[in-house]
């Protein structure tokens, strides 16, 4: 079964830091670019940040361009995203999601929230 | 504010049909493929339409999408209970530093 399984999210004070890893399972890891999307509460899905498969290309949502940084582990099958100098406008859930082609999303992970609050 | 932009909520009866709107621009829809999620809250958003108008294997044929120019559409004939969702239309932009662009959502209420 392809599957994604995020971590690393919690409670984090303003400016504060957290890394936010994605495993993955059942596929060929190496073989795909991924991306990390949130969601603020009530809010819609909004897009970060894109790494492609070898991690020679990296894309970033200007929300996000200077904080935080996306990396990949292909020996270990894993996906990153170290995010810094947190605010509140951050909290949400972070969801992982492997890009299957020109444009498309899937599968994606279950998320993991991220709040930040003092 | 989303770069693409989907009515906020629609609605209708069950076994009706249903049709969601997706706008954008040259650099987003009008020159990159465009495709669809279904979320329900706490889980795992899901594709239903990929390269404008595929379906992935298991999504029901009840589901269909289309594109013209900038603009994309998201069809459900048959409307169920368990289509009761928010439904997301998203494509790469083209602008420099823009990268994805999701729309800004739509609920499907099932009245």
């Amino acid at each position: 079964e392809v599957q994604l399984v995020e971590s690393g999210g919690g409670l984090v004070q303003p400016g504060g830091s957290l890394r936010l890893s994605c495993t993955a399972s059942g596929f060929t890891f190496s073989s795909y670019s991924m991306n990390w999307v949130r969601q603020a509460p009530g809010k819609g899905l909004e897009w970060i940040s894109y790494i492609s498969s070898g991690g020679g290309n990296i894309f970033y949502a200007d929300s996000v361009k200077g904080r935080f940084t996306i990396s990949r582990d292909n020996a270990r099958n894993s996906l990153y995203l170290q995010t810094n100098i947190l605010t509140d406008k951050d909290t949400g859930v972070y969801y992982c999601a492997r890009e299957g082609g020109d444009g498309w999303f899937d599968p994606w992970g279950q998320g993991t929230l991220v709040t930040v609050s003092s | 504010q989303s770069v693409l932009t989907q009515p906020p909520s629609v609605s209708a009866a069950p076994r009706q049909k249903v049709t969601i709107s997706c706008s954008g621009s040259s650099s987003n829809i009008g020159n990159n493929y465009v495709s669809w999620y279904q979320h329900l809250p706490g889980t795992a958003p899901k594709l239903l339409i990929y390269e404008n108008n595929k379906r992935p294997s298991g999504i029901p044929d009840r589901f269909s999408g289309s594109k013209s120019g900038t603009s994309a559409t998201l069809g459900i004939t048959g409307l169920q209970t368990g289509d009761e969702a928010d439904y997301y239309c998203g494509a790469w932009d083209s602008s420099r530093g823009a990268g994805y662009v999701f729309g800004s959502g739509t609920t499907v209420t099932v009245l």
